[in-house]
């Protein structure tokens, strides 16, 4: 079964650089989520995207945007990157039935800030 | 704010033990509970989700309960196996949110199970 692919596995980026993380939610989502986690933290959510439009916000910082695009796929846009931003970033998706809320997470994106 | 605390913050057994896990919570007010597993370095999977209206979820040797009064959950693992050694996360949904899957997450146990 198709499972949420994030991409690029890993990126090691310099201080102060841009990086670019793409998720692409299992097909027939609708929902995506957004959630970065630090070195030996738990995961701490970033942002989320209904239908294109952004649904819910969290510890999102200014210097990242994200957004949904017609096919679904969403990019986290982080800039002016700092060393703190080092961590595993999570994408995942949902398509809400029943009441339910199954999230489905992707295997992650491995961000390295030098 | 929601916050999620999970005792033990480790636990080692041998294999063949019964085991819990131990999630709380301190808004009562959720929309469901999840329990996920970590394996180092990689994604999240998901392993029960109960509903504020549900008592427990089984899946196999896993057993989650659900006490929303008391801010409780507890993940009951049957006839521990090597293989289950992982991070296990307890995860919530804030009821009156705008997005269910916003999760605010505990800070995981860690088990190890030795053969």
């Amino acid at each position: 079964a198709a499972g949420v692919i994030q991409s690029p596995r890993h990126l090691i980026k310099e201080k102060r650089e841009t990086a670019t993380l793409k998720c692409y939610p299992i097909p027939r989502h609708d929902t995506v989520y957004w959630y970065q986690q630090g070195p030996g933290q738990d995961p701490q959510f970033l942002i989320s995207f209904y239908e294109k439009m952004q649904s819910d916000k969290g510890s999102i910082p200014d210097r990242f945007s994200a957004q949904q695009f017609s096919d679904y796929h969403s990019e986290l846009n982080m800039s002016s990157l700092e060393l703190g931003d080092s961590a595993l970033y999570f994408c995942a998706s949902s398509y809400p039935t029943a009441g339910a809320n199954v999230l489905t997470f992707g295997a992650g994106s491995r961000l390295t800030v030098l | 704010k929601q916050e999620v605390t999970q005792i033990p913050a480790a636990l080692s057994v041998p294999e063949g033990e019964n085991l819990v896990l131990n999630c709380s919570f301190t808004d009562s007010a959720i929309y469901n509970l999840q329990w996920f597993r970590q394996d180092p370095g990689k994604g999240l999977t998901s392993l029960l989700l109960i509903q504020s209206s549900q008592r427990e979820q089984t899946s196999g040797r896993l057993n989650a309960s659900l006490d929303k009064s008391s801010g409780r959950s507890t993940l009951y693992i049957a006839a521990s196996q090597p293989g289950d050694s992982a991070t296990y996360l307890c995860a919530v949904s804030d009821a009156g949110g705008t997005s269910y899957g916003k999760l605010t997450f505990g800070q995981g146990t860690i088990l190890t199970v030795h053969p």
